[in-house]
């Protein structure tokens, strides 16, 4: 079935520092790819997606290109912030598309 | 704009005692489904629902867990005797096309 696999963490960074968290996929077909974040004490929230090869997914300065070539889907970001500390999951849609499949996810700490 | 919403944040109950974690979809979603994230774990399916019935399930979702719609608005899970390990964070989404939006979660103890 479909997996997902990210970095181990935690990723610890200075502030304005550039970023990548490595996803990589397998899958039956093409599902859309996506990453959540999960600040401190907060739910899930959906920071970009891809539906289709070569797609590229970017919010609040995140980025992140759908590989078919390389089966991945890193994210990235040329300066992070204290503000972007929080817990990043990849994730993509079951076989049947049913339901999301979660990486284990990767906590980034940006210091001041 | 619209966001999921659960309630209540935190639950602490005894070993063997039922929970109901509730859930307000986005009103024009029409898939609704529960993950759940044991502390330092990956987020796990539990549960889809559509059409008033569950649509699919993961081995996790054994007996003593259920769903239900009680109204046009309301999404439940009831856990009928809770054990230790059912302590967790729990989420609640619905989705609309190729995109699932999540609540900010129930964290449960099971003490």
């Amino acid at each position: 079935g479909n997996s997902v696999t990210q970095m181990e963490g935690p990723v610890t960074l200075s502030e304005e520092a550039f970023l990548t968290i490595n996803c990589t996929y397998t899958a039956t077909g093409y599902p859309s790819l996506f990453w959540y974040v999960q600040y401190p004490g907060e739910g899930l929230q959906l920071l970009l997606k891809a539906t289709k090869a070569d797609d590229k997914g970017s919010n609040k300065g995140f980025e992140a290109t759908y590989r078919k070539e390389t089966t991945s889907f890193h994210l990235e970001k040329g300066s992070v912030q204290v503000s972007d500390s929080a817990v990043y999951f990849c994730a993509l849609w079951n076989q049947a598309g049913t339901a999301l499949i979660f990486g284990k996810g990767t906590t980034l700490s940006v210091s001041s | 704009e619209p966001e999921v919403t659960q309630t209540p944040s935190h639950q602490v109950t005894q070993m063997g005692q039922e929970v109901i974690l509730r859930c307000v979809p986005i009103s024009n979603h029409l898939y609704f489904y529960w993950y759940r994230q044991i502390l330092g774990q990956k987020v796990e399916f539990l549960v889809s629902f559509y059409n008033n019935e569950i649509s699919e399930k993961s081995e996790i979702f054994d007996d003593q867990f259920s769903v239900e719609r009680p109204d046009g608005s309301n999404f439940t899970l009831k856990i009928r005797s809770t054990k230790l390990e059912d302590s967790a964070m729990y989420f609640c989404a619905s989705r609309t096309e190729e995109t699932q939006y999540f609540g900010p979660g129930t964290r449960l103890l099971v003490l």
